[in-house]
């Protein structure tokens, strides 16, 4: 079975541009959680969505939203972007919230200049 | 105090030992517990998961918590130099998702 997919890999974006990024789960798994890992430190966590509703939210500014569709796959979108919001941006997957495991994506490598 | 705290490291150890490497944590009520090893430029993968108190082994690796000290640790034995990479702590406190993770140990395997 395929694992926790992200697009684009790579990204380079401009102050004050938009981003979106996307994530699809493992087949069958129904939450999605979005992390920032910034160079040298562990991921934080910026939003958990579950049954297209948003179920938790880390403290990250309102520039920064997500979606999740009747799929399951899920949009992380970050407006007015800032220098310091360049990071690696982790997808995670797990079966059901709050139990279970959560498995990582490969990632997506977001430059702002 | 932070949430999660790991020593940065680096730790090194000679191949075909025991890396032991430890976490701690604030919130009393946390109560899941993982580890997830990274590559270099890479994302973290999930290599143990421990949810009461004690142990739990799998494979060369084995996770030990203790509530009580608001410990856990993991322990990979017969290290090899595959295993040298970041090993990242982390915390779930209830029923949401999300994750607490400490800053990482970087772990060197030397032949």
């Amino acid at each position: 079975d395929a694992g926790v997919t992200q697009s684009p890999t790579h990204l380079i974006k401009t102050r004050g541009q938009h981003v979106t990024l996307r994530c699809s789960p493992i087949s069958g798994h129904k939450s999605v959680s979005w992390y920032q890992q910034v160079l040298g430190q562990g991921p934080q966590f910026i939003f958990q969505y579950y049954e297209k509703e948003e179920r938790g939210r880390g403290n990250f500014p309102d520039r920064f939203s997500a979606r999740q569709f009747p799929n399951y796959s899920s949009e992380l979108n970050v407006n007015a972007l800032l220098l310091g919001d360049s990071a690696l941006y982790l997808c995670a997957s797990s079966l059901l919230p709050g139990v279970y495991e959560q498995y990582f994506g490969p990632g997506t490598r977001l430059t702002v200049t | 105090q932070k949430e999660v705290e790991q020593n940065s490291g680096p730790l090194s150890v000679p191949e075909g030992a025991i890396a032991s490497l430890n976490c701690t944590y604030s919130d009393r009520v946390s109560q899941s517990f993982f580890w997830y090893r990274q590559y270099s430029g890479k994302s973290p993968e999930l290599i143990m998961s421990i949810y009461s108190n004690g142990d739990k082994e799998d494979g060369r690796f084995t996770a030990q918590l203790n509530k009580a000290s608001q410990y856990v640790s993991l322990l990979i034995r017969d290290s090899q130099p595959s295993d040298s990479a970041t090993y990242l702590c982390a915390v779930r406190r209830g029923g949401g998702n999300k994750l607490t993770f400490g800053t990482g140990t970087q772990l060197k395997v030397e032949l």
